[in-house]
């Protein structure tokens, strides 16, 4: 039931940049801040971008994050091996007066 | 350090109960909210329900309202998920999560989550 729609992979080589998409409405992305997150395989998520794009301690400053009106961009540049993961938008969505994930996109390091 | 342990997860029989905990430490617990996520196996990351610092604010999604309450205890820094009603779909690995302050603003921390099986 995810109400944020992500690409359900995304692929880039070494040294490449990749952007993965989060879109959502006025009633989540459109009206609140987005988050962004990695989950290695069989580990919880962590936080990779917070406040649509500030990066906690100890992020690299390869991962970026923007937004725009319904939606939300994670680019990570100058990609490595071990950012081969999957990763999550989320955001408060006013109306379901909850939070809501997006459906998830994974990427491989080809 | 923040750290968030959740327990309780469990097989269980369709119509039945649990009651997941999260015991926490490394910030001051009543100070910020707290949500259960929840991940099916191979699917997406679902938001089940959320607790504001205070206690006083609960938030659910659709499909747990009316089965599933949110509870903390401040004076332990603890988390709790009672959970009613199983079914099969609420199988999943349940995540204890420490919002960054607010419900609004998201999640920061999560703990290593507990797994709850739903089945005969």
């Amino acid at each position: 039931q995810s109400v944020l729609t992500q690409p359900p992979s995304a692929s880039g080589t070494p040294g490449q940049r990749v952007t993965i998409s989060c879109s959502g409405s006025s009633s989540n992305i459109g009206s609140n801040t987005v988050n962004w997150y990695q989950q290695l395989p069989g580990t919880a998520p962590k936080l990779l971008i917070y406040t649509n794009s500030q990066r906690p301690s100890g992020v690299p400053d390869r991962f970026s994050g923007s937004k725009s009106g319904t939606s939300a961009s994670l680019a990570i540049s100058g990609l490595q091996s071990e950012d081969e993961s999957d990763y999550y938008c989320a955001a408060w969505d006013d109306s379901l007066n909850g939070l809501v994930f997006g459906t998830g996109t994974k990427v491989t390091v080809l | 350090e923040v750290q968030l342990l959740e327990s309780g997860g469990d097989l269980v029989q369709p119509g039945g109960s649990l009651r997941l905990s999260c015991t926490t430490s490394g910030f001051t617990f009543g100070s910020c909210a707290m949500s259960w996520v929840r991940q099916a196996p191979g699917k997406a990351l679902e938001w089940v329900s959320g607790i504001s610092g205070r206690g006083d604010a609960t938030y659910y999604t659709h499909s747990v309202k009316g089965r599933f309450t949110i509870s903390s205890d401040n004076s332990e820094s603890a988390l709790y998920l009672q959970m009613n009603s199983l079914r099969a779909e609420d199988t999943a690995v349940y995540y204890c999560a420490k919002a960054i302050q607010y419900s609004k603003s998201g999640i920061d921390f999560w703990g290593q989550g507990t797994l709850v099986t739903v089945s005969s």
